[in-house]
C-alpha cells in the first residue's frame, strides 16, 4: 500500500516543550511539504524540501525546523519559539514538477497547553 | 501575487439536489494548474482534480465536474445528485510555473453539508 504515514493522529504537549512530527511517504516522491491548518482556514505552507539534504522555507516558517536526511522522510520540529502552536498539521508529497498534485497524509492535530 | 477565493465558506444541501462550489483566482503566471481537494471528517485532503491552464475543456468524472474559465479566472466544481457522503470541507488550489512554482496556494475551503 503506497501512501503517507503521518504519526501520532493526536498530540499533546506543555507549552515550552519541542515536538517533533513524524511524515513517512513510499511513494517515491522527490519533493515533501508540511502545511499547517488553523480551524476555518486554508492550508499554508511552512517547509517544503524537493531533494534530501536540502529543504525551503515557505510562508510561516518561523518557530519550525525541518530536516530530510532520507527521500522518504520528512520530520516536522514544533519549537518553543513558536507562538501559536496549537494546529492541524499536514505533510504531502508529489513528483518533483509543477504540473504534479500532491498527496497528502492523515495529519496530525496538535494541542499545546 | 497569487490568490485564490472561495466566496462560500458554507453550504447545506438535501441529498440529491446539485451543487456548485465556486473558485476564483489570481495569478500573473501564464502557465499554472488549478486543483480541487476533498477534505472528509477524518482531516486527510483528497486530490480530486489537476487542470491545466491552457485545457479549458471542462471535464465531468461520474456525479462530478469541473467549469474552468480563464476569462473570468474561475475554476467551479458542480456535484449532481448529491449524497450524503459528499459531506466535507472542499479546497481549491492554484500552483504557477514561475513565481509560484514552489507551492499550492489554497483557498479557505467550503464547507458542504448535505442532509438526508
Amino acid at each position: 500500500d503506497g501512501g503517507i504515514t503521518q504519526s501520532p493522529k493526536y498530540l499533546f504537549r506543555k507549552e515550552g516543550q519541542n515536538v517533533t512530527l513524524s511524515c513517512e511517504q513510499n511513494l517515491n516522491h522527490d519533493a515533501m511539504y508540511w502545511y499547517r491548518q488553523d480551524p476555518g482556514q486554508g492550508l499554508r505552507l511552512i517547509y517544503y524540501s524537493q531533494i534530501v539534504n536540502d529543504f525551503q522555507k515557505g510562508d510561516i516558517a518561523e518557530g519550525y525546523s525541518v530536516s530530510r536526511e532520507k527521500k522518504e522522510s520528512f520530520p516536522l520540529t514544533v519549537t518553543s519559539a513558536q507562538k501559536n502552536p496549537t494546529a492541524f498539521y499536514l505533510c504531502a508529497s508529489s513528483i518533483l514538477g509543477t504540473p504534479y498534485e500532491q498527496y497528502f497524509g492523515p495529519g496530525t492535530r496538535l494541542t499545546v497547553t | 501575487a497569487q490568490k485564490v477565493t472561495q466566496a462560500q465558506t458554507e453550504i447545506s444541501v438535501v441529498e440529491k439536489e446539485d451543487v456548485t462550489l465556486d473558485c476564483v483566482y489570481e495569478t500573473r503566471d501564464t502557465t499554472y494548474y488549478l486543483f480541487w481537494y476533498k477534505q472528509p471528517p477524518s482531516g486527510e485532503l483528497v486530490f480530486l482534480i489537476r487542470r491545466n491552464s491552457f485545457d479549458e475543456q471542462n471535464e465531468i468524472s461520474g456525479r462530478y465536474s469541473w467549469n474552468f474559465q480563464k476569462s473570468t479566472s474561475s475554476f467551479n466544481f458542480t456535484i449532481t445528485a448529491s449524497q450524503v457522503v459528499d459531506s466535507a470541507v472542499y479546497f481549491c488550489a492554484l500552483r504557477g510555473d514561475f513565481q509560484g512554482a514552489q507551492k499550492l496556494v489554497f483557498g479557505q475551503g467550503t464547507r458542504l453539508t448535505i442532509n438526508p
